[in-house]
């Protein structure tokens, strides 16, 4: 059975840092497509950023400010998010993209969730 | 990147059918045939119902269906059941190779 777990989500300061983490099981991340999409409170899905071997793709909002990548070491994903905005809070999901055709989102974690307020 | 656009909420009584829009662009849901649909129960992550505009992953009940014309993709439920009100979202990749969801449709049986 896949199994997707973010970590590292928090309380933390508009202008902030933060890391999240994607690991996986029954699945290798390090051959894998993974994204990171994120829901704020009571609103809909966002797609975030896109990594699979040396492709990364970020959508226009994060662009600049985050940035994902791999270690095959842990065979884990990050997200290191800086300059962080009350906007950015949401639940950060990490999700694979299916090793059959990369358009769509097979496996999802249950997410981690980002709160940024002073 | 705008989000593509699905009504906000349907209803119907259970055994009916129902169906709903997601348009986009010939930028994203017009240029490929690559639409997803995703349902979400309140406090769970996204469950992949539909993949490239029509294809059902195994495990998904074939009451769920989807189709697409031009710039709009549909997806259809029918013999509507307690366990389908839920949120759908459509996604779709882009001609900028980044992805793209919908606004969010909540279902709600009657």
């Amino acid at each position: 059975e896949v199994q997707l777990v973010e970590s590292g989500g928090g309380l933390v300061k508009p202008g902030g840092s933060l890391r999240l983490s994607c690991a996986a099981s029954g699945i290798t991340l390090a051959s894998s497509s993974i994204n990171w999409v994120r829901q704020a409170p009571g609103k809909g899905l966002e797609w975030v950023a896109y990594i699979s071997g040396g492709f990364i793709y970020y959508a226009d909002s994060v662009k600049g400010r985050f940035t994902v990548y791999r270690d095959n070491t842990k065979d884990s994903i990050y997200l290191a998010m800086t300059s962080l905005r009350v906007e950015d809070t949401a639940v950060y999901y990490c999700a694979r993209a299916s090793s059959v055709s990369v358009n769509y989102f097979d496996y999802w974690g249950q997410g981690t969730l980002v709160t940024v307020s002073s | 990147q705008s989000a593509l656009t699905q009504p906000a909420s349907v209803s119907g009584s259970p055994g009916q059918s129902i169906t709903f829009s997601c348009t986009g662009t010939s930028s994203d849901v017009g240029a490929y045939n690559y639409v997803s649909w995703y349902q979400q129960h309140p406090g769970k992550a996204p469950k992949l119902m539909i993949s490239d505009v029509n294809n059902r992953p195994s495990g998904v009940s074939n009451r769920f269906s989807g189709s697409k014309s031009g710039n709009t993709a549909s997806l259809t439920i029918s013999g509507l059941q307690a366990d389908d009100e839920a949120d759908y979202y459509c996604s779709s990749y882009t001609t900028r190779s980044t992805y793209v969801f919908g606004t969010g449709t909540t279902v709600t049986v009657l």
